[in-house]
């Protein structure tokens, strides 16, 4: 059972902080790292995409990926109120490209 | 902006009745899925289309829960009969063509939810 770990918090950040979302997970052959924004009640939307070790940055946005320690990461900075939400991490397999999704990270940025 | 539509948004029924989900991917988006979400966990896979044909199912509860998608285009999920712990949010996606052997993006539809009365 491939495994996708994620602290359900919540989170709390004050305005204008970094908020740090951690992903872990257990099949050493994903290839591909989604992070996704669900607000209640909503459905998820895509923030970013990461396939390669190390940073990729957009906007606010940096998911940080190390293969070797099985890790996804993602820094918000200059966060604001309206990001909060939970925040879903999900791992492809290589070769299947079947998806996982964790149960998700519940940020809270208060003013 | 293309969508990913789904129908109805709301849906209530009473167990061991029969309900079905419809959703219409993005023109184009060959991969379908379809996802059951319960309040405070992420999204469990129910099942995968490539075009027709199942990619995987192996989370489909297939005694009660169906899933087709006869021309590859738009799908339609079915459970039958309903149980209470059914009680759901069910979600839609689809992927474009895969690009590079890279795993795909997906874009979600709003979404059906579903009280087990």
């Amino acid at each position: 059972q491939k495994e996708v770990e994620q602290n359900s918090g919540p989170l709390s950040v004050p305005e204008g902080a970094i908020a740090s979302l951690n992903c872990t997970y257990s099949d050493r052959g994903s290839q591909s790292f989604f992070w996704y924004r669900q607000y209640s009640g909503k459905s998820p939307e895509l923030i970013m995409f990461i396939y390669s070790n190390g940073d990729k940055e957009d906007g606010r946005f940096t998911a940080q990926l190390n293969k070797a320690s099985q890790y996804v990461s993602l820094l918000i900075r200059d966060s604001q109120p309206s990001d909060s939400a939970t925040y879903l991490c999900a791992v492809i397999s290589g070769g299947s490209y079947i998806p996982t999704f964790g149960r998700g990270t519940s940020l809270i940025v208060h003013p | 902006e293309a969508e990913v539509a789904q129908s109805p948004r709301y849906k209530i029924t009473e167990k061991s009745q029969a309900v079905a989900f419809w959703c219409d991917p993005i023109s184009g988006h060959a991969t379908l899925y379809w996802y059951r979400q319960i309040l405070g966990q992420g999204p469990e896979l129910l099942v995968q289309f490539q075009d027709e044909s199942v990619v995987d199912d192996s989370q489909l509860p297939k005694d009660r829960f169906s899933a087709e998608r006869l021309k590859g285009v738009d799908s339609t999920l079915k459970i039958q009969p309903a149980e209470l712990g059914d009680s759901a949010m069910y979600l839609c996606a689809s992927s474009p063509p895969t690009s590079g052997g890279q795993g795909d993006t997906q874009y979600f539809g709003p979404g059906t939810r579903l009280t087990v009365l």
